[in-house]
C-alpha cells in the first residue's frame, strides 16, 4: 500500500533560522510530489511540485527552496525563516498512470516567533 | 488563472440531515474534480475523484456531481452524522501537474 510520511509534525523556529521538512512516499514509484502551505483561515496555497528527481517548479517566489534528491523524498528548505513562513505544511502526492488521485502526508505545523 | 470558490464557508445541520457543498470553478478546461476531507490539525483526506468525462462518483453516504461545462461541482451527504463534521475542499486539475483548491467549507453535525 501507498504511505506518505512527514516530519516534524511540529515545529517552533525564531525568526532567521533556517529549515528543512522533509518528506517521503512508500508503495510507489516517480510519483509526482507537491509541498503545500495553508495558512489559518486560507486555502492551500501550492509552493513546489516536482515530477521527477531534481525537477522543481517553483509556484511562489519566496524565501522557500525545495529539493528532491531520491525518488520518493521531497525536502522543503529555508535559509532564514520570515515570521510570514508560519503555517501548515503538507506534503502530497500523485501517483499518476491511470490512478489521478492526490494524497496528503499528516502535516507540519510551523510557527516562526 | 483558475480560481476556485466553496460557498458556504461554513454550515451547521442537525443530525440525519442531508447537505449539500457547492463548488465552483472559473476555467472549466479541467482534467478531473477531487473532493477532500481535513479534520482539525491533520491532513486531507481523499473522499472523491470525478474525471472530466463523468457526471457522479458515489462512496457510501457521498455522492459527488460535477457539471463542467457551467463550472460547478457538488458534494451530497446524506443522513449526516457528528462524525461527518471537518472541513470539505474541492480541487480541480487542468491538463499537467497543478491542482487549484478551494477555501472549504466547515461542516459541523449537531447531535
Amino acid at each position: 500500500s501507498q504511505t506518505i510520511h512527514q516530519w516534524p509534525a511540529t515545529l517552533v523556529q525564531p525568526v532567521g533560522s533556517p529549515l528543512s521538512l522533509e518528506c517521503t512516499v512508500e508503495g510507489t514509484s516517480n510519483p509526482n510530489l507537491y509541498w503545500y502551505r495553508q495558512a489559518a483561515g486560507r486555502g492551500l496555497q501550492l509552493l513546489f511540485y516536482s515530477i521527477g528527481i531534481g525537477q522543481i517548479s517553483s509556484e511562489v517566489p519566496q524565501n522557500l527552496s525545495a529539493s528532491r534528491p531520491q525518488d520518493r523524498q521531497f525536502i522543503l528548505s529555508s535559509k532564514k525563516l520570515l515570521l510570514s513562513d508560519s503555517g501548515f505544511y503538507l506534503c502530497a502526492y500523485r501517483a499518476g498512470g491511470s490512478t489521478d488521485t492526490q494524497y496528503f502526508g499528516p502535516g507540519t505545523r510551523l510557527t516562526v516567533l | 488563472k483558475q480560481e476556485v470558490t466553496q460557498i458556504p464557508a461554513a454550515l451547521s445541520v442537525p443530525e440525519g440531515e442531508n447537505l449539500v457543498l457547492n463548488c465552483s470553478f472559473t476555467d472549466s478546461a479541467i482534467y478531473n474534480l477531487q473532493w477532500f476531507r481535513q479534520d482539525p490539525g491533520k491532513g486531507l483526506t481523499s473522499l472523491l475523484l470525478i474525471q472530466s468525462s463523468q457526471r457522479e462518483q458515489t462512496s457510501g453516504r457521498l455522492n459527488a456531481s460535477l457539471d463542467k461545462s457551467s463550472g460547478r461541482s457538488t458534494l451530497y451527504i446524506a443522513a449526516s452524522q457528528p462524525g461527518d463534521s471537518a472541513t470539505y475542499l474541492c480541487a480541480v486539475r487542468p491538463a499537467g501537474n497543478q491542482f487549484y483548491f478551494g477555501t472549504g467549507t466547515s461542516l459541523t453535525v449537531i447531535p
